[in-house]
């Protein structure tokens, strides 16, 4: 089993629309969670940390079930401006995990 | 500005060329680390450094060498590439030691090995 797995999709969306995801991980010990977003091979950026009692920044919100496993991102409104491709990380200790990542397809 | 720069962006070389890809991090981070990214595959991480001469194996290391002489660079070097060696390459930093330090990334060398 793959340490941290995310659905690929991609999940084509309107514009204003509310697409949600999750990124589930393997390792009960994990400490540390992350939401990056990557656009076209270009590197990856901090969209956010993700704390145990959830957090919002904007339009994103970013949940953490630890009893399940899993952490998920939440995009409000989506803009055109949001088709990337949406990487988790989880850390244990001094290791990082990512995801394959999920793609998002804002449609006008 | 805080950042990782990564030299070159684009290198095309032959089989069995030694390369060296340079990355330098002005944030006085402990931790790099470099992964090659694949379609399907995501990132992969190939070594890591957790602070001034200390280097380690990450997933994919085979075909790879780094060294960490000084803080602020970690250069990757192949030895001897090969073509399954073509790949989009990432450095990354962190401070190590903060369990919500985020990675922060270079901006990526696509390399091209024929």
């Amino acid at each position: 089993r793959k340490e941290v797995e995310q659905d690929p999709g991609p999940f084509n969306v309107p514009e204003g629309a509310t697409v949600a995801f999750n990124c589930t991980y393997s390792n009960s010990a994990s400490q540390s969670f992350f939401w990056y977003r990557q656009d076209c091979r270009k590197e990856p950026k901090l969209l956010m940390s993700v704390y145990s009692s959830g957090n919002e920044d904007g339009r994103f919100t970013a949940q953490l079930n630890r009893a399940s496993q899993y952490i998920s991102l939440l995009i409000r409104d989506s803009k055109l401006s949001d088709s990337a491709t949406y990487l988790c990380v989880v850390t244990v200790d001094y290791k990082l995990s990512f995801g394959a990542g999920t793609t998002v397809t804002v449609r006008a | 500005e805080a950042q990782v720069t990564q030299n070159p962006r684009y290198l095309i070389t032959v089989t069995g060329k030694k390369l060296t890809v340079t990355c330098s991090q002005n944030m006085n981070h402990e931790y790099m680390s470099w992964y090659r990214q694949d379609p399907g595959l995501g990132l992969r991480q190939i070594y890591y450094s957790m602070n001034v001469e200390v280097t380690d194996k990450g997933d994919v290391p085979e075909g790879y060498k780094v060294s960490r002489k000084e803080k602020r660079n970690f250069p990757l070097i192949l030895e001897s590439p090969s073509p399954n060696q073509t790949s989009l390459y990432f450095c990354a930093s962190r401070f190590q030691g903060q369990g919500y330090s985020p990675l922060h990334f270079g901006n990526g060398t696509r390399l091209t090995v024929t």
